[in-house]
């Protein structure tokens, strides 16, 4: 059973169109949940940290939730530039100190 | 967040061969690690560099495949040694700023992509 799942595994919008990727987690012991970027050709790029739930961070059009099982990025009226791979990623404390178990991602493409 | 650089950024080798994949972060930083992202899969960490130990594999990843090197605060090299088709991946370092500890946030290199013939 994988551990971090994010749905849906590609998503199509159109611009200006809300919608919301899901990463939920089945692991014990959360130390944080972090949110990332990843461009074609590119390395992840980091957006946002959450540490526990009910806790929420925003950055532009992207907003960050959290609850005991799962994280949900918002994205709000999206532009084209938005396309890219969204990675969830979790530190837990059945894991290594520093180790980092990432879900596949969710594909976003928007289209003008 | 630190600027993390890696070379190559790209590679093609033949199956039999080693390559060696560089990073260089511009600040000193303790921590670093190496991961693999496969076609469709997830970031997989392989190891953890620390400077002035050997580095920590995890499970699946051995030193002989993989060797580390960590001779600074700034710098670490992974080998990927007697290459086959199925190590052709994106070779990712990441590092995570002193301040964060354990849990906190990891900024990652551009990616090294090896194809292996």
């Amino acid at each position: 059973e994988d551990q971090v799942t994010q749905s849906p595994e590609a998503l199509r919008l159109q611009e200006g169109e809300s919608s919301s990727l899901n990463c939920s987690y089945t692991v014990s012991g959360l130390r944080g949940l972090f949110w990332y970027r990843q461009d074609p050709g590119k390395g992840p790029e980091f957006l946002f940290t959450l540490y526990s739930a009910g806790e929420e961070k925003e950055k532009e059009r992207l907003k960050a939730t959290l609850t005991k099982k799962e994280s949900f990025l918002h994205i709000t009226a999206p532009k084209p530039e938005d396309s890219a791979t969204y990675l969830c990623a979790l530190s837990y404390s059945g894991a290594g100190s520093y180790q980092l178990t990432f879900g596949k991602g969710t594909k976003l493409s928007v289209i003008p | 967040s630190a600027v993390i650089s890696q070379k190559p950024s790209r590679d093609i080798c033949q199956r039999g061969t080693s390559l060696t994949i560089q990073c260089q972060v511009d600040s000193q930083v303790t921590m670093m690690f190496w991961y693999r992202q496969q076609p469709g899969q997830s970031l997989t960490l392989i190891a953890t560099a620390n400077q002035g130990s050997e580095a920590t594999y995890e499970s699946g990843f051995v030193i002989d495949k993989f060797p580390i090197s960590r001779p600074n605060l700034t710098f670490s090299t992974l080998t990927v040694s007697n290459m086959s088709p199925e190590d052709s991946s994106i070779y990712l370092c990441s590092v995570a700023p002193p301040a964060g500890g354990a849990g906190g946030t990891q900024y990652f290199g551009p990616g090294t992509r090896l194809l292996v013939l």
